[in-house]
C-alpha cells in the first residue's frame, strides 16, 4: 500500500532537549518525502524535503535523511526551543496527480 | 502578499445548509488541492485540479463539488451539510502535479450545528 506512519504524540520536551520524531512509509517506486509543520491556529508550512535516497533535508536546525533501506524519514533537531511547539506531519508524494499522503501528525510541546 | 488565501476563515452553520469556501493563489501555480483535517488532526486529500481540470477525486460524497473558474482559484461548495462535515478545510497549490512542494492556505474552520 501507500501509507505514512509517525510516532504517536504528544511529545513533551524541555527546552534544549534533543528531538526525534520517527516516520516510516510504504511505497512502490521512489516518492519524495516531506516534513510539514502546523503552528497553532495556522495552515501547514513546508519544513524540509528530500527527493531521492540518501538526500538530507534541513531547515531551521531540523534535519531528516531519506533512508530507502529502512523506508524512513525521521525528523531530528539537536536543541528544541519553546517556539518549536507545533504539530509535525510527515508526508510522501504519490504519482497520481501530485497528491500528498500524510502521517497522522505528532504534536510537540516544548516547556521552558 | 498572501500566497494562498481562503475565505472565510471561520464558518458556523446549521445542518442541511449549503455553503461555499473560496481559495485563491497568487503564485502562478498550475495545480490546486483541497484537504480535510479532522478533529484528530488527520489530513486527507479531497480533490486536485490541474489547469482547471479535475485530476483527483478521492471518494468524497457528491455533496461536495469543487469548481475552478481559472487556475488561480479553486472553490468548494458543500450541499446539505452534515455534522460529520465539521473539520478544517485546507486549500493548497503547487507548481505542477508531479511530486512538488505544496503551499497551504490558513484553513477554513467549519462547524456544523
Amino acid at each position: 500500500g501507500n501509507s505514512v506512519t509517525q510516532m504517536e504524540g504528544p511529545v513533551t520536551l524541555s527546552e534544549e532537549a534533543f528531538l526525534t520524531i520517527n516516520c516510516t512509509y510504504t511505497a512502490t517506486g521512489y516518492p519524495s518525502l516531506f516534513w510539514y509543520v502546523q503552528y497553532p491556529g495556522e495552515g501547514l508550512q513546508l519544513l524540509l524535503k528530500a527527493t531521492k535516497a540518501d538526500d538530507k533535508g534541513s531547515n531551521k536546525g531540523f534535519e531528516a535523511t531519506y533512508r530507502k533501506e529502512t523506508t524512513s524519514f525521521h525528523l531530528e533537531k539537536g536543541s528544541v526551543q519553546v517556539s518549536d511547539s507545533a504539530v509535525y506531519f510527515c508526508a510522501r508524494s504519490y504519482n497520481q496527480g501530485g497528491k500528498l499522503i500524510f502521517g497522522q501528525g505528532t504534536e510537540l510541546s516544548v516547556k521552558p | 502578499d498572501t500566497a494562498v488565501s481562503q475565505t472565510p476563515k471561520y464558518l458556523v452553520t446549521q445542518m442541511g445548509n449549503d455553503k461555499s469556501i473560496k481559495c485563491e493563489q497568487n503564485l502562478g501555480h498550475d495545480t490546486m488541492y483541497w484537504y480535510k483535517q479532522d478533529s484528530k488532526k488527520f489530513l486527507k486529500i479531497m480533490f486536485s485540479y490541474n489547469n482547471k481540470e479535475l485530476i483527483i477525486n478521492e471518494t468524497v460524497p457528491n455533496r461536495f463539488s469543487p469548481k475552478s473558474p481559472d487556475k488561480a482559484h479553486l472553490n468548494l461548495h458543500i450541499n446539505s451539510l452534515e455534522l460529520g462535515d465539521s473539520a478544517v478545510y485546507f486549500c493548497a497549490s503547487s507548481p505542477g502535479a508531479k511530486q512538488e512542494t505544496q503551499y497551504f492556505g490558513p484553513g477554513t474552520r467549519l462547524l456544523v450545528l
